[in-house]
Formats: C-alpha cells, structure tokens, sequence
C-alpha cells in the first residue's frame, strides 16, 4: 500500500459528460501529480501540484482542469468526456516540488461509452 | 527535452534464468532516473532510483541498475527470474527543472516468466 488514496476504482459514463477523479496523497506529502496511462499513448504526465499551487503542465487537454484543496487532497476533472479518454488515471505524490520518489496510488480507470 | 526507450515491449524469461530489460533517456542535463514495476490492476511500485553517487544501484526484490553516462542507459537486472516477477517494468526520467517534477516514462516492457 502506497499511502495514496484514489476514488473511484472505476468510473463508467457517456460521451459529453463530466467527471471528478479525487485523490488523497500521503501524510506529510505536499506535491500531488496526475498521469493518464492508455494504450496507444502510454503513461503521460497531465499536471503537478505542490501545496495548492499549480507546479508543472504537461499534455492535459484543456478539457481536463485540476486542483489542489488545502487539505492536500487534489481532484481531477474531466469533461466532454470523448471515447479517446478512456484510460487508466493515476495520481501520485512526492514530499516536496524536486525530483525524488514519486507514490501512485492504484488509480481510477475511465471508461466512456 | 527528455526522452525514455525502453527495447522490447515484451521479453519472456524461464524461472532461474537472468533478466534484462533496456533502458535509454536523452536529457540534457544530469538526470534522476527510476524503475517502477506495475503488477495487474495494481499502481506502480518504485524498484529503484538513481539520483547522484554510486551508478550500480540496488532496489526491492533482488533488482538492480546501472547507471552509465556514456552510454545513456540505466538496464535493469536480477539474476534470477521468479514468477513472481512477472509484470509490466518502467523507464522513467526526471530532471531539475524550473517549472516543476514531472516523469517522462518509457513505454514499458512486459516480462512472462515460464515455469
């Protein structure tokens, strides 16, 4: 167990709906960072967050926003949501906004319909 | 920009047998360098990491790696194979950047241990 909490496990909707994936980090852990793991695209790094604020943006459609609550805990939300944005959705988080470990948790998996 | 090849998105070994998976980043400066294992519906898990001092590292279950700057490789190695071991194996890279952490995975290697 990595420490790192994602809700829901799996998450079934249709085409043009909107969705919140929600993840909780590690004690004491203050970035949170969010990858879309697909088949044709591999695992990609969406957009890092240290203690609320937005850190790094990586290949996140402007459908997709997220943020960071002052409980640490971060959400991520997708919208318009398209059969191409079925995948695996992970989060992850590190103590601190430098390189080092990163933890994921067991990740939520999108399906669009 | 930073890049991770990993050769082979599959390799199948017999039990007892070595394993190695390939693994190659471009970066433009000095990297931080990880392999992570995702077992079946599972997270990825941290093997190793590689940031600054001894190239020859150790990890979790029996894995190593070994830095080698000249040839921009970080492969992953057990001697023996379990069939325990078998997953999904990544490359991943990061760097200190002005803007942030990200890792740039590879795109994986599957490994198949047969009895």
């Amino acid at each position: 167990d990595s420490g790192v909490t994602q809700t829901p496990k799996h998450l079934i909707t249709a085409t043009g709906q909107r969705v919140t994936l929600r993840c909780s980090p590690r004690s004491g852990d203050l970035s949170v960072y969010w990858y879309q793991q697909s088949l044709d695209q591999g695992l990609q790094f969406l957009i890092q967050y240290y203690n609320g604020e937005e850190r790094a943006k990586g290949n996140i459609l402007e459908r997709f926003s997220a943020q960071q609550f002052p409980d640490l805990h971060s959400e991520l939300n997708l919208s318009s949501l398209e059969l191409g944005d079925s995948a695996l959705y992970f989060c992850a988080s590190s103590v601190g906004q430098d390189p080092d470990i990163q933890y994921f948790g067991a990740g939520t998996r999108l399906s669009v319909l | 920009a930073q890049s991770v090849t990993q050769l082979g998105s599959h390799v199948s070994v017999s039990e007892g047998a070595l394993v190695l998976l390939r693994c190659n980043y471009s970066s433009s400066v000095p990297p931080y360098l990880f392999w992570y294992v995702q077992y079946p519906n599972q997270g990825l898990q941290l093997l190793l990491k590689y940031t600054t001092g001894a190239t020859l590292v150790k990890g979790i279950n029996g894995f190593e790696a070994e830095f080698k700057k000249s040839e921009t490789s970080f492969h992953l190695t057990k001697p023996s194979a379990h069939m325990s071991d078998a997953a999904e194996y990544f490359c991943a890279v990061s760097r200190q950047e002005a803007a942030g952490n990200k890792l740039t995975f590879g795109g994986g290697t599957r490994v198949l241990v047969k009895p």
